[in-house]
């Protein structure tokens, strides 16, 4: 039972360059999210999906899209990535959306673009 | 305004000692509240939910104060693995699903 896991764990893009971040739960959790986190402040809530094919925006979606591939994966994709865009990625989990349930966190993507 | 602040920390406390941090929040509407705990360069992990009775678990205590908008997190006898960060979460499920984490507060515990 791997909780929710991430790939890759570091990359390094140049600005332009296009990448997609993974994300796979193994918890038959219903909903999954993504965060970027940066230096000095919380958790920023860039996309979610509360339900296999439902997807939502969050608090920044600029310059992102998800796909919620099945119940298991949900990816973020960076088209045309841009310095503003170096940040840590966390993806998590839930058993739905809704009040009161824990999120389980994936260990992060660090990402730097050049 | 932040819609979630927390004192950054961070706190220096001596092992044994207690410590107790707040997060406010400026959405009144507010449904539910959280504390997570981040070591250095991992992910986030829940702490403990914070209900409007307050709840222990442990060494650990949380609180809601409704009328003034913060929560609460105590943490007594502590020892040197609570060092982290702290992270107050405050969430509000409606039409727009908003899910705002604080900062986080820095905690050391020295032996």
């Amino acid at each position: 039972n791997a909780g929710v896991t991430q790939t890759p764990k570091f990359q390094v893009l140049k600005t332009g360059q296009s990448m997609t971040l993974q994300c796979a739960q193994d918890m038959n959790h219903n909903s999954m999210y993504w965060y970027r986190q940066d230096p000095g402040m919380g958790l920023r809530l860039i996309y979610y999906s509360a339900s296999e094919g439902t997807t939502d925006k969050g608090e920044v979606p600029n310059g992102y899209n998800v796909s919620r591939l099945n119940k298991r994966e949900f990816s973020l994709r960076l088209e045309s990535a841009a310095p503003s865009q170096t940040s840590v990625y966390f993806c998590a989990s839930s058993e739905a959306h809704r009040g009161g349930d824990t999120q389980y966190f994936g260990p992060g993507t660090r990402l730097t673009v050049l | 305004r932040k819609e979630v602040e927390q004192d950054p920390g961070p706190f220096n406390v001596p092992e044994g000692a207690t410590v107790a941090f707040n997060c406010t929040y400026s959405n009144s509407a507010s449904q539910s509240f959280f504390w997570y705990r981040q070591d250095c360069r991992k992910e986030p992990k829940l702490l403990m939910s914070v209900y409007s009775s307050g709840n222990e678990d442990g060494r650990f205590t949380a609180q809601l104060n409704r009328a003034s908008q913060y929560i609460s997190l105590l943490i007594r006898d502590s020892k040197l693995s609570d060092s982290a960060t702290y992270l107050c979460v405050v969430t509000t499920y409606s039409s727009a699903s908003k899910i705002i984490f604080g900062s986080g507060t820095r905690l050391s515990i020295r032996p």
